[in-house]
């Protein structure tokens, strides 16, 4: 079975701190993919990254870190600096490469505080 | 280039009414997907569209929920009739391509909907 776990529900850290979001996964899988999205109070949910499988390197993005590890399932995901706007819901989720169908973790509440 | 569009934005019905959703998918994108997303939950898939062809409606509760994509763009998702237990956003997505490979989805701003 597929699942993806976010075992922090809510982070509340200070304007400028580094804070890492962990997302663990589990699929027998061979092919598969990870995201990131980011769910704002407006509601939609924004991408942020999309990793397969196969490519193991991290990745930065301005602020934005990944971590990606198979040895150990996880995906994780790190702001450099946090700001105010970074508050929000981050949500890790898994593609099957058959399928096609995302499995989304629960979710981890930032809260960025000036 | 426009993102996913949905309307409404938010609906209050009463319990055992109807209630209608929906989506406009990016210009060009042939996969469409509606989600369902509890408060607190991640986004759980209702029905995945390929073109007209619904390829995976495993999850839709087909006793009070129907859904349609005709023309292979525009898709309606339709409850029949509510219960309080819809209350609940309904996220519509679209990806480029589906099937085989995992396109990145991009969502909507999701329709809100209470049910009294």
């Amino acid at each position: 079975a597929q699942k993806v776990t976010q075992a922090q529900t809510e982070i509340s850290v200070v304007e400028k701190e580094d804070v890492t979001l962990d997302c663990v996964y589990e699929t027998r899988d061979t092919t598969y993919y990870l995201f990131w999205y980011k769910q704002p109070p407006s509601g939609e949910l924004v991408f942020l990254i999309r990793r397969n499988s196969f490519d193991e390197q991290n990745e930065i993005s301005g602020r934005y870190s990944w971590n990606f590890q198979k040895s150990t399932s996880s995906f994780n995901f790190t702001i450099t600096a946090s700001q105010v706007v970074d508050s929000a819901v981050y949500f890790c989720a898994l593609g099957s490469g058959n399928t096609g169908k995302l499995i989304f973790g629960q979710g981890t509440t930032l809260q960025v505080k000036p | 280039e426009a993102g996913v569009v949905q309307s409404p934005r938010y609906k209050i019905i009463e319990k055992k009414q109807p209630v209608a959703f929906w989506c406009n998918p990016i210009s060009g994108h042939n996969t469409l997907y509606w989600y369902l997303q509890n408060l607190g939950q991640g986004p759980e898939l209702l029905i995945r569209y390929e073109n007209e062809e619904a390829v995976d409606d495993s999850q839709l509760p087909k006793d009070r929920f129907s859904a349609e994509r005709l023309k292979g763009v525009d898709s309606t998702l339709k409850i029949q009739p509510a219960e309080l237990g819809d209350s609940a956003v309904y996220l519509c997505a679209s990806s480029l391509a589906g099937g085989t490979s995992t396109d990145t989805q991009y969502f909507g701003p999701g329709t809100r909907l209470t049910v009294l």
